[in-house]
Order: structure tokens, then sequence, then C-alpha cells
């Protein structure tokens, strides 16, 4: 299967540690978008890449978090000073873009972030 | 998001029945996008609209898209116990790709 991944599945993290989270987009694809999902909520765009470039950042949540596609292909976001908000699944996507006007997301299973 | 409403929030059908959920926006959509997520996992792709008019099926999964392009709905005909999950629709509204999601519907099939 070479659909989206996310590594890990599962975090448990106290407050205050850093936490990092890796997403393997489809490989043909240029774009790699990051979501928190909270309970019975839909996803909350936080960033997204369009190869190597992070086009938009401004969505994410505080200066604790940032994210890094360094080499055009995986992602990481990481999340610093955890903090018990924080606590939620973090959702990667990724499309095949270009200027068509349709980008169809495809979406790895998450991560579910737990803070004690 | 306030700028996408999902109804209903949630819904219990039996098995073998129809069903619909709607997706409504306050603006134009330039696209719209069905997914389904099964609890606790990442969302799956259903259908894509981006005509106004605009009508796709899948199996025994309909879309459509109003002519307004504000109005979306999902029908279920002859709902099965695989069809439960939570659906969700995300809007592209400023033709620049960040989906605007609706809270989703709730989905439980009683066999």
């Amino acid at each position: 299967d070479t659909g989206v991944s996310q590594n890990p599945r599962h975090k448990i993290t106290k407050r205050g540690q850093n936490v990092t989270f890796r997403c393997d987009p489809i490989s043909e694809h240029n774009r790699l978008y990051w979501y928190r999902q909270t309970l019975g909520q839909g996803p909350e765009f936080l960033t997204y890449f369009q190869n190597e470039a992070q086009l938009e950042k401004s969505r994410l949540l505080s200066d604790r978090f940032s994210a890094e596609r360094p080499k055009g292909s995986f992602s990481t976001l990481e999340i610093q000073r955890t903090e018990q908000g924080d606590s939620a699944m973090y959702l990667c996507a990724s499309s095949l873009t270009w200027t068509s006007g349709t980008d169809t997301q495809y979406f790895g299973p998450g991560t579910r972030l737990t803070v004690l | 998001s306030q700028e996408l409403e999902q109804s209903p929030q949630s819904l219990i059908v039996q098995e073998g029945k129809n069903l619909t959920i709607n997706c409504t926006s306050s603006k134009t959509l330039y696209g719209l996008y069905w997914y389904k997520q099964k609890y606790g996992e990442g969302l799956i792709f259903l259908m894509m609209l981006q005509k106004g008019g605009e009508e796709k099926s899948h199996e025994k999964i309909t879309a459509k898209l109003d002519e307004k392009k504000q109005q979306s709905s999902l029908h279920i005909t002859a709902s099965q116990p695989s069809h439960a999950g939570i659906y969700l629709c995300g809007a592209d509204m400023d033709s620049n790709y960040q989906l605007i999601w609706g809270a989703g519907t709730k989905l439980i099939i009683k066999p």
C-alpha cells in the first residue's frame, strides 16, 4: 500500500515535553498538509507545503508549533513545550496539484497525541 | 466551522433505509469534497464536486452540488453496516485549495 503514512500512531507525553510527528506522503504528490482534529469537530488547517516550500503557516496555533519538509518528501510537525490543550489527532494529507483547480487530498491515519 | 454547516449532527438509520446528509455554505464554493472517517482514523475520500448542478455516484452513495454552489447533499441508498462512520464535507471557498471543514455527521446503522 502506497498511501499516506504517519508515525507514531499514538503518542503520550507529559506537559512541557517536546514531540515530533512524521508524515510520509504519496510519493508523487507535491503538496502536503497538516491538520489538527479534536473530538466532534472537522479538521483544522495548520500549514501546508508545495514541494519543500511552506506556503502557509499563519494558521499554526502558536510559535510552539513548527513544520518542515526539507527535501520535498516527508514532513515533520514539532510541538514544543506541550500543553494539555494540544491533545488531539494530528492529520497529514497529500495531493497532486498544479493549476487544474482541484486538489483532492488523501489523508494518513493520523497521530493521536495525549498530553498528561 | 461556522462557514460550513453540516446537518444533521448525528443520524441513526435502520439497515436498508435511505438517508441524506447536507452541507451548506455561506459562500459560493469552488469545490466541495466528501470524506468518510471511522472513529480514531484518517479520512477516506469519497467524491469531489465542482460544477453547479453536478452529481456523482459511487456504489450506493450519490453526492450533488446545487446550481448556486452553496449546498451539497450526500445520499445513501439501502444503507448497510459498512456505511457507518462520520461523514465530513470540506469546501474550497477561495480557490487556494485550503479546505474549510464541516463538523461532521455521525451515522449509525441499526441492524
